[in-house]
């Protein structure tokens, strides 16, 4: 069955520290990635996508991902986080079935805490 | 622009009452919708998915259903609640670009 698998649960880091965050998925055809962010008491927000093109992919806030087709895998980075990054990451695979529907799947999650 | 309505925002409903949960999508035609569970350290579970008006597709066996009876609307129910269907329950739309979710149900079975 087609998994997504985040690896690191929790992270803390301090400001300014760099960030990645490892994203493995378990399907071999065509897939569409995603990173979505959740805030403290907030909705769930798009980060970023890809879909085709370039494998590295700039997102909102300063975030980006590449992805690695060889390895199943979908990082998201960032250089430089601040405290306002505070928040639960859910790495999310959407495959295309042979009969034309996507079947999203997401992966458990990752909890950042950034300390000032 | 597209929108996503999902009530109520929260519910305490005892064991064994019915529940039913709405979600209505706008500016948007024949979109596929979902229906999430969040629970904490476990990320996001998918119940139930449509594309299409009366097309439901089932991820997991469980004690919910869905329907769809309109383009744009998505319902989540129960005949009887469990103690175990407690959690925050997301709709969520896509057209294949992503998906967009609502601000989700806290429901509390007590």
């Amino acid at each position: 069955a087609q998994s997504v698998s985040q690896h690191n649960h929790h992270v803390i880091l301090s400001e300014a520290a760099s960030l990645e965050l490892g994203c493995n998925y378990s399907y071999g055809g065509t897939v569409n990635l995603f990173w979505y962010v959740q805030y403290p008491g907030q909705h769930l927000q798009l980060l970023l996508k890809y879909f085709s093109g370039d494998p590295l992919v700039k997102g909102i806030k300063g975030f980006e991902a590449e992805f690695i087709k060889s390895k199943f895998s979908f990082n998201l980075r960032k250089p430089s986080v601040q405290w306002s990054d505070t928040a639960e990451y859910f790495c999310a695979v959407n495959l295309l079935t042979s009969g034309g529907s996507y079947i999203p799947t997401f992966g458990r999650g990752t909890s950042l805490i950034v300390h000032p | 622009s597209q929108t996503i309505h999902q009530w109520p925002a929260t519910l305490v409903q005892p064991v064994g009452s019915p529940l039913s949960l709405e979600c209505t999508v706008e500016g948007t035609s024949n979109p596929n919708l979902y229906w999430y569970r969040q629970a904490a350290g476990r990320g996001l579970q998918l119940l139930f998915y449509s594309v299409g008006i009366g097309q439901i597709s089932s991820e997991v066996p469980q004690n919910l259903s869905a329907s769809r009876p309109q383009d744009r609307q998505f319902i989540l129910s129960s005949k009887k609640l469990l103690l175990s269907d407690s959690g925050f329950y997301l709709c969520a739309w896509s057209d294949g670009g992503g998906y967009t979710f609502g601000s989700g149900t806290r429901l509390t079975v007590v």
